[in-house]
């Protein structure tokens, strides 16, 4: 069966450090997304890829990068962990009008 | 920014009840989406309900759709603990160029079923 993987699903990182979290799909999907889920403020937007060599930013996306470099994959990394990026990650992937989520990473940034 | 407001922030019913969420939005939509989160998942997509419809069925789901509103409703009918879960509604909203494809999120309900 077609799915969405995220790894890891939990992450503990240090300020300061680099940090890539993995979203691999297996539907072909050309439309790629990346959240973060946060208490009080729902799903927010951070980057989003509409197919290989795309990326667009988000509401949120400062701080955060993305590439594509093939249809199933779409690394997110935080350029320089900080505090305020301790969150839950969403990955997304979509057909023509549903998105499928991943599992999620619990990020901790201490 | 939110497009989609969902109402109540959280709701509790016995099992067999009736449970009705609400989602209001602002802008002009494609569709609206339905999804649940059961706690640590990610989200799981329900109904989706286009601009031209006003309700549809699934299952035990009903979704209504006031487009002169902006305002839709998701119910579920004799409800189970199994459907305790955070539902959010998304607006497919009517856009062109960058961002056709972006689905903007609710805060969500957050359902509790008592067995």
């Amino acid at each position: 069966d077609a799915e969405i993987t995220q790894s890891p699903r939990h992450k503990i990182t240090e300020t300061g450090r680099q940090v890539t979290l993995a979203c691999h799909q297996t539907w072909n999907h050309n439309n790629m997304f990346w959240y973060r889920q946060d208490l009080g403020h729902g799903l927010r937007l951070i980057h989003y890829s509409y197919g290989v060599h795309d990326t667009n930013k988000g509401e949120v996306s400062d701080g955060y990068s993305v590439s594509r470099s093939n249809t199933e994959d779409l690394p997110l990394t935080l350029e320089s962990a900080a505090s305020s990026q301790t969150s839950v990650y969403f990955c997304a992937s979509r057909d023509t009008d549903t998105q499928y989520f991943g599992p999620g990473t619990r990020l901790t940034v201490l | 920014s939110q497009q989609g407001e969902e109402d109540p922030q959280a709701l509790s019913i016995q099992e067999g009840e009736n449970a009705t969420m609400n989602c209001s939005y602002k802008t002009s939509i494609n569709n609206l989406q339905w999804y649940r989160q059961n706690s640590g998942r990610g989200l799981v997509h329900l109904i989706l309900i286009r601009s031209n419809e006003r309700e549809k069925h699934s299952g035990r789901l009903r979704v209504t759709l006031d487009t002169s509103k902006k305002s839709s409703s998701l119910l579920i009918t004799a409800s189970r603990a199994a459907d305790t879960a955070s539902y959010f509604c998304a607006t497919d909203a009517k856009r062109s160029g960058a961002g056709s494809y972006q689905l903007t999120f609710g805060k969500g309900t957050k359902l509790s079923v008592i067995p």
